[in-house]
C-alpha cells in the first residue's frame, strides 16, 4: 500500500540553527510530492511542491527540499530557522490513480 | 467562494449519535479530499471524489463513516452511532484536476476544519 513516512515527530532548534525533516513514500513510478505546514491557529498551507525537472525545488519562507528518486526521499530543509517556523509539517505524495496520502507530521518548536 | 469552507467549526455530540460535516469546496474544483487529524496521529485519508469517478473510500475507517458529493460540489461527511475514538478534527481540502503537468494540479486548498468532540 502506498504510504509515507515521516520519522521525526518532534524536532526542537535553536533560532539560526539548520534544519532537515526526513520524507520517504513508498509510491512507485511518478510521484508528486509535497509539504504543507500549519503553523499554529491556521489551516494547512503548501509550503512547496515537486512535479518534474529539477531535484531541488524551494518553497516559500526560504525553505527548499530535493527529491531523490533513489531513497525515495524528499526531505525538507532550511539553513537557519526563525522561532516564526514553529509549526506542524506534513509530507504528502500523489500518484496517478492514486490519491494524496500524508505522512503523519513532524513538529516543530524553535527556542527563541 | 474564495477558499473550502467547512461547517460546523464545532461539535460536541454525545455517543451513539449521527453527526453530518459539510464541506464547500473552491468552484471549480473538481477534486474533493476529507481527512482526519488526531493528535499524533497526522492526516489519516479518509475518502477521495474526482469528479464523476466512483469515489476512492479505501481510507474510510468503519461502515458507520459514509460521504457524499452532490452535483459536483459540496460533500457531507456522516458518521452514524459516533464513538469516543470518532472525536478529531475532520478537515476537507479541494484541488484542480490531477493532471500532472498543470500548475494548480494535486495542490490541496484546505478548511478550517471541523472539530468533533464525542462524549
Amino acid at each position: 500500500a502506498q504510504s509515507v513516512s515521516q520519522h521525526n515527530h518532534h524536532v526542537i532548534l535553536s533560532e539560526a540553527a539548520s534544519l532537515e525533516l526526513g520524507c520517504n513514500y513508498s509510491y512507485g513510478g511518478t510521484v508528486n510530492l509535497f509539504w504543507y505546514v500549519q503553523y499554529p491557529g491556521q489551516h494547512l498551507q503548501l509550503l512547496l511542491k515537486y512535479f518534474s525537472g529539477d531535484p531541488l525545488v524551494k518553497g516559500i519562507k526560504g525553505f527548499e527540499a530535493e527529491f531523490i528518486k533513489s531513497k525515495f526521499s524528499f526531505n525538507l530543509r532550511k539553513p537557519s530557522v526563525q522561532w516564526s517556523d514553529t509549526a506542524e509539517y506534513f509530507c504528502a505524495a500523489y500518484s496517478s490513480a492514486s490519491k494524496i496520502i500524508f505522512g503523519s507530521g513532524t513538529r516543530l518548536s524553535i527556542r527563541p | 467562494g474564495a477558499g473550502v469552507s467547512q461547517s460546523p467549526s464545532n461539535k460536541v455530540t454525545e455517543k451513539g449519535k449521527d453527526v453530518e460535516l459539510r464541506c464547500d469546496p473552491i468552484s471549480g474544483h473538481t477534486a474533493l479530499y476529507w481527512y482526519r487529524q488526531s493528535l499524533g496521529q497526522g492526516l489519516e485519508f479518509l475518502i477521495y471524489f474526482q469528479g464523476n469517478s466512483a469515489p476512492d473510500k479505501s481510507g474510510l475507517p468503519s461502515d458507520r463513516f459514509s460521504a457524499e458529493r452532490t452535483g459536483g460540489s459540496v460533500s457531507t461527511l456522516t458518521i452514524q452511532r459516533t464513538q469516543q475514538e470518532d472525536s478529531a478534527v475532520y478537515l476537507c481540502a479541494s484541488s484542480q484536476p490531477p493532471r500532472r503537468e498543470t500548475s494548480g494540479a494535486n495542490v490541496l486548498t484546505f478548511g478550517a476544519g471541523s472539530r468533533l468532540t464525542v462524549l
